[in-house]
């Protein structure tokens, strides 16, 4: 079976382009939530989606972030446009039951 | 205040030793609570989850929940070379999301 998949793996933007990130969750995981980790802070929680209704997105920074769930499956988040302090790694974990959580391996994102 | 703290560490602790983990949280309605361990460059993955007071042991693992203390550990027996990791505390909150603490450090020395 297939893990959770996240695209790109590294991407290095300037500051004001968009970058749009991917997640691929676990065939028949209805949660997808996103979260960010900051150089030497705490995983933060950033939004949850139960299928392709987000649930939760209590999280998200500001309106220059944009999430979306198509049809249930894959999701993508979007930052438009990009600014310094959004550089981190974002992690894109599924769950079945909200017991356990499956990771992806992040997307790490620089905005020089 | 965070919502679940956690001692960054380094902890250093020598080969075979016990290793505990420990992490608080703030929100009294939380139901369910994990540990999590993220090797460098890694992905997070579960290795316990506890529900109710008490301890609950699976292999060199116990994981022990006070709610009146809104307290969690974990500890680690027979601590091994490949048990050095960051360990993260999380917990599900009431407002059915789940947070992450910083994050323990762990290093085992031969």
């Amino acid at each position: 079976e297939a893990g959770v998949t996240q695209f790109p793996s590294h991407s290095v933007i300037e500051k004001g382009q968009t970058v749009t990130l991917r997640c691929d969750p676990i065939s028949g995981h209805d949660n997808l939530y996103w979260y960010r980790r900051v150089m030497g802070k705490e995983i933060k929680f950033l939004l949850h989606f139960v299928k392709e209704s987000k649930q939760d997105e209590s999280g998200m920074p500001n309106n220059r972030f944009l999430a979306e769930r198509t049809g249930g499956t894959y999701s993508t988040l979007k930052v438009q446009p990009a600014e310094l302090e959004d550089s981190g790694v974002y992690f894109c974990a599924s769950s079945q039951s909200r017991r356990e959580l499956f990771f992806g391996e992040g997307s790490r994102l620089t905005v020089l | 205040q965070k919502e679940v703290e956690q001692n960054s560490g380094p902890l250093s602790v020598p080969e075979g030793a016990i290793a505990s983990l420990n992490c608080t949280y703030s929100d009294r309605g939380s139901q369910s609570f994990f540990w999590y361990r993220q090797y460098s460059g890694k992905s997070p993955e579960l290795i316990m989850s506890i529900y109710s007071n008490g301890d609950k042991e699976d292999g060199r693992f116990t994981a022990q929940l006070n709610k009146a203390s809104q307290y969690v550990s974990l500890l680690i027996r027979d601590s091994q070379p490949s048990d050095s990791a960051t360990y993260l505390c999380a917990v599900d909150s009431s407002a059915s999301k789940i947070i992450f603490g910083s994050g323990t450090r762990l290093s085992i020395r031969p």
